[in-house]
């Protein structure tokens, strides 16, 4: 089946930093989501980008398909971006998502 | 609008008991699914539901686990004779059809002893 990466594991930052995040797949996916696991567990939907890039506030987010990669940006970080992201897809001919082990991600005041 | 809730938020049990975890969507979401997400881990892929019928249960991990979606709206996940394994945060998502995006509930921490 699809296998997702995703890199760092780990990141420690300051706030005010940016950072990028990155999701590597292994075959050809219909679906690719980024999520934000917050402290309490609760997963928030961040971008649904199968292909192409999509900015929010200062989160961003480019998927190139054809090369199998996608990648979260957040730009100046704050302590609330604390917390687990998680990239997850969809192959062509499955209806659930396959997830990434997920990058934590701690911002120092 | 309500996003989708779960419940109980937590749930402690003893080895060999039977538990229910709900799973209320996304008013007008078709497709409900489960999954399951153990400590610094990923959720993995439980059963997908379109509409009343199990669509795809082969994330299963065996027969103690079941579940039912029977007007096509609110799912119950059914774990009969619990191990320690089961131990997890059981999390539901629904999406308003099968290729849409998938919007996650906050999970039902379920703890067996």
């Amino acid at each position: 089946g699809i296998q997702v990466e995703q890199s760092p594991p780990d990141l420690i930052l300051q706030e005010g930093a940016n950072s990028t995040l990155r999701c590597n797949f292994s075959d050809s996916v219909n679906n690719l989501q980024w999520f934000h696991q917050n402290p309490w567990g609760q997963l928030i939907n961040l971008f649904y980008i199968p292909s192409g890039t999509k900015q929010n506030g200062r989160l961003s987010a480019t998927t190139v398909a054809t090369e199998r990669y996608s990648l979260l940006y957040i730009s100046s970080s704050q302590t609330t971006d604390s917390g687990v992201y998680f990239c997850a897809v969809r192959a062509d001919s499955n209806y659930q998502l396959i997830w990434g082990a997920g990058t934590k991600l701690i911002i120092k005041p | 609008g309500a996003g989708v809730s779960q419940t109980p938020s937590n749930k402690v049990t003893e080895k060999g008991k039977y538990v229910e975890l709900r799973c209320d969507p996304i008013s007008g979401h078709t497709a409900l699914y489960w999954y399951r997400q153990s400590l610094g881990q990923g959720p993995e892929f439980l059963i997908y539901f379109q509409g009343t019928g199990a669509a795809d249960d082969s994330g299963l991990p065996n027969d103690r686990f079941f579940a039912v979606r029977p007007e096509g709206s609110v799912s119950t996940l059914k774990i009969q004779r619990t191990e320690r394994g089961d131990s997890a945060v059981y999390l539901c998502a629904s999406s308003l059809r099968s290729y849409n995006e998938q919007f996650f509930g906050p999970g039902t921490r379920l703890t067996v002893l």
